[in-house]
């Protein structure tokens, strides 16, 4: 079975700071792992993927996270934050053969401070 | 294009009341899913479906049902509504080729007093 662990639950950037939410997943069998954004009474949508193709994966609106095997851990980040950049992030894991399903971790709640 | 299709988006039940979710999504894809969304919890997987006729339990199925008579429709039923029923819900969709790419329905909140 596959899982993720989001650390910090909340995390507070200054506008222009780098913006780091960290990732880590565990899994017997190579991963699909995925970013989620989810903007107040909307649905989730999708930042990025990793699906065993390059490493370093870009995503929408200057984000990108990076698959570090050894680390197990796909941690997102954004050199520069903007405000419209507050909202909650989900990391997910999915595995081959497992009915597409997404175990989502428990999710950052990122606020942007003027 | 509507993507996935959720109803209604607000709802308050009494204990013991029952209703159904509506979710229809418009892009002929395979596999549906019901996650339900608790704060500091993630979501968590209610029933899934990886076709038309086939559904299966998630991790939390317990004092809901599914059914999926077209591709297009999974409808999520709560029999006998519970306080612990109180929660965000969030319908989903993907192909069943590519890479796991979930498309989201809006939500349904649903209150159970």
């Amino acid at each position: 079975a596959q899982s993720v662990t989001q650390l910090g639950s909340h995390v507070s950037v200054s506008e222009g700071a780098l913006v780091l939410l960290r990732c880590n997943y565990s899994s017997s069998v190579p991963p699909y792992l995925f970013w989620y954004v989810q903007y107040p009474n909307q649905g989730l949508q999708l930042l990025l993927k990793y699906t065993s193709a390059a490493t370093l994966v870009k995503g929408i609106n200057g984000f990108e996270a990076e698959f570090k095997k050894s680390e197990t851990s796909f941690h997102l980040t954004k050199p520069s934050a903007h405000m419209s950049d507050a909202a909650e992030y989900f990391c997910a894991v999915s595995v081959s053969g497992s009915a597409r399903q997404l175990t989502f971790g428990s999710g950052t709640q990122l606020t942007v401070l003027p | 294009n509507a993507g996935v299709t959720q109803t209604p988006k607000f709802r308050i039940l009494k204990i013991g009341q029952s209703m159904t979710l509506q979710c229809a999504q418009d892009m002929n894809h395979n596999y549906m899913y019901w996650y339900r969304q608790d704060p500091g919890m993630g979501l968590k997987l209610i029933y899934y479906s990886v076709g038309a006729g086939i559904t299966d339990k998630g991790e939390v199925p317990n004092g809901y049902n599914v059914s999926r008579s077209t591709t297009e429709d999974f409808p999520l039923r709560l029999e006998l509504a519970a306080p612990s029923q109180t929660s965000v819900y969030f319908c989903a969709s993907l192909t069943s080729s590519g890479a796991n790419v979930l498309t989201f329905g809006a939500g349904s909140r649903l209150t159970v007093l």
